[in-house]
């Protein structure tokens, strides 16, 4: 069974701070890993995701992520934020061991506040 | 640039009604699901759906929950007879099977009374 841990339910924030959103894994084969963002009253938007070609993955907005199997990690960075990052950030899990499924298992999500 | 869209964005009802939450996926997709969020909990898996069939379904779709591609654009989530434990942010999603990545809808809201 696969799942996700998101250490920090709450993160904040300067703007023009380093963001660091944390996200550990576990799946028994080769994991998909994605993080969403939620504005408020919004649905989920794609930021990244690691599909198993480069472990350092560029997404939207300036994030980046970056897949390390030994610690089973895939942290959300962005070097300097802004007022608008503000918002919820889910990473999420899937894989192939069910066959024609890929259902994503998500993390209990953080909350990123931006201090001006 | 296409999008998944669900209606109606806010649904209210009564405790044993029945309710139907719609989405048209992106046309060119081939795996559809429900998720669903509870307020202030994480988005939790409901049902995919594959070659007009559920691929998997988790423990919270139980009998009162069934979905329907009736008409190959539509994608549908009905309820039976809501409970008061139904209230949550309803999410379809749809992916084209490459990668895995599902594109969200904007979500339902349903509030059972």
């Amino acid at each position: 069974a696969q799942s996700v841990t998101q250490l920090g339910s709450h993160v904040s924030v300067s703007e023009g701070a380093l963001v660091l959103l944390r996200c550990n894994y576990s799946s028994s084969v080769p994991p998909y890993l994605f993080w969403y963002v939620q504005y408020p009253n919004q649905g989920l938007q794609l930021l990244l995701k690691y599909t198993s070609a480069a472990t350092l993955v560029k997404g939207i907005n300036g994030f980046e992520a970056e897949f390390k199997k030994s610690e089973t990690s895939f942290h959300l960075t962005k070097p300097s934020a802004h007022m608008s990052d503000a918002a919820e950030y889910f990473c999420a899990v899937s894989d192939d061991s069910g066959g024609s499924n890929y259902k994503l298992t998500f993390g209990k999500g953080t909350l990123l506040t931006v201090n001006p | 640039e296409p999008e998944v869209t669900q209606t109606p964005s806010h649904q209210v009802t009564q405790m044993g009604q029945e309710v139907i939450l719609r989405c048209v996926p992106i046309s060119n997709h081939l795996y559809f699901y429900w998720y669903r969020q509870i307020l202030g909990q994480k988005v939790e898996f409901l049902v995919s759906f594959y070659n007009n069939e559920i691929s998997e379904k988790s423990e919270i779709f139980d009998d009162q929950f069934s979905v329907e591609r009736p008409d190959g654009s539509n994608f549908t989530l009905k309820i039976r007879s809501t409970k008061l434990e139904d209230s949550a942010m309803y999410f379809c999603a749809s992916s084209p099977g490459n990668y895995n990545e599902q594109f969200f809808g904007p979500g339902t809201r349903l509030t059972v009374l």
